[in-house]
């Protein structure tokens, strides 16, 4: 079973510029979720959807971050403009259904210089 | 906000010893889940326990989950360099709206001397 997909791997840009990163999740999971990780600390949620709708994007910073999940399968999250402290990994992880059992990518790391 | 605690946040032993991490919530918790992440590495799911006081095995790893569905801990027999890693609690909170994502601490470093 393939794996949940995510691209870039690493991803270097200015402070200002916009960034979007890709995920594919696990075939059949209903349930996807993008996490920031920064050094140290545990991920932490920022958006989970269900299908295409979002359940939940309460700790999404909604005035430079978007999501979205076309079609319930493939998702893009984007950084406009950047800004230093979204310096961190970006983890995609995926769930048959719910916040139960989820399964992570190899993530993103960014560097907002 | 809601939060999940963890502690220690580093913990060095020699090879052969025990390792238990605890981890402790401000509210009640639905469920609590436990990943391990390696060095450079993401987050793979161990375990999920759901009910009060529930007790879990994995090989040489046992998993609780307190009375009050508040704490739970991860302890680990006779380490071995393999074992070296963060280890997260992940909390469910109970939600009217039953919508809510995991809340993760800030994870215990296993650091492991040969």
């Amino acid at each position: 079973e393939a794996g949940v997909a995510q691209s870039p791997r690493y991803k270097i840009i200015e402070k200002r510029q916009s960034v979007a990163f890709w995920c594919n999740p696990i075939s059949g999971h209903a349930t996807l979720y993008w996490y920031q990780q920064i050094l140290g600390q545990g991920p932490k949620l920022l958006i989970q959807f269900q299908n295409n709708g979002v359940v939940d994007d309460s700790q999404l910073p909604k005035d430079r971050f978007s999501a979205e999940r076309l079609k319930g399968v493939d998702s893009t999250l984007k950084i406009q403009p950047a800004k230093l402290e979204d310096s961190a990994v970006y983890l995609c992880a995926s769930s048959l259904v719910g916040p139960y059992e989820q399964y992570f990518g190899p993530g993103t790391r960014l560097t907002v210089t | 906000g809601q939060q999940v605690m963890q502690i220690p946040q580093y913990q060095h032993v020699q090879e052969g010893e025990d390792f238990t991490t605890y981890c402790n919530s401000s509210t009640t918790l639905s469920n609590i889940q436990w990943y391990k992440q390696r060095p450079g590495g993401h987050p793979v799911f161990l375990i999920q326990l759901v009910k009060s006081g529930e007790v879990k095995k994995q090989k040489r790893l046992t998993f609780q989950f307190g009375e009050a569905k508040k704490n739970s801990s991860l302890h680990i027999t006779a380490t071995q360099t393999t074992d070296v890693g963060t280890y997260f609690c992940a909390g469910l909170m109970y939600s009217g709206g039953g919508a809510d994502g995991l809340t993760f601490g800030k994870g215990t470093h296993l650091i492991i001397q040969p």
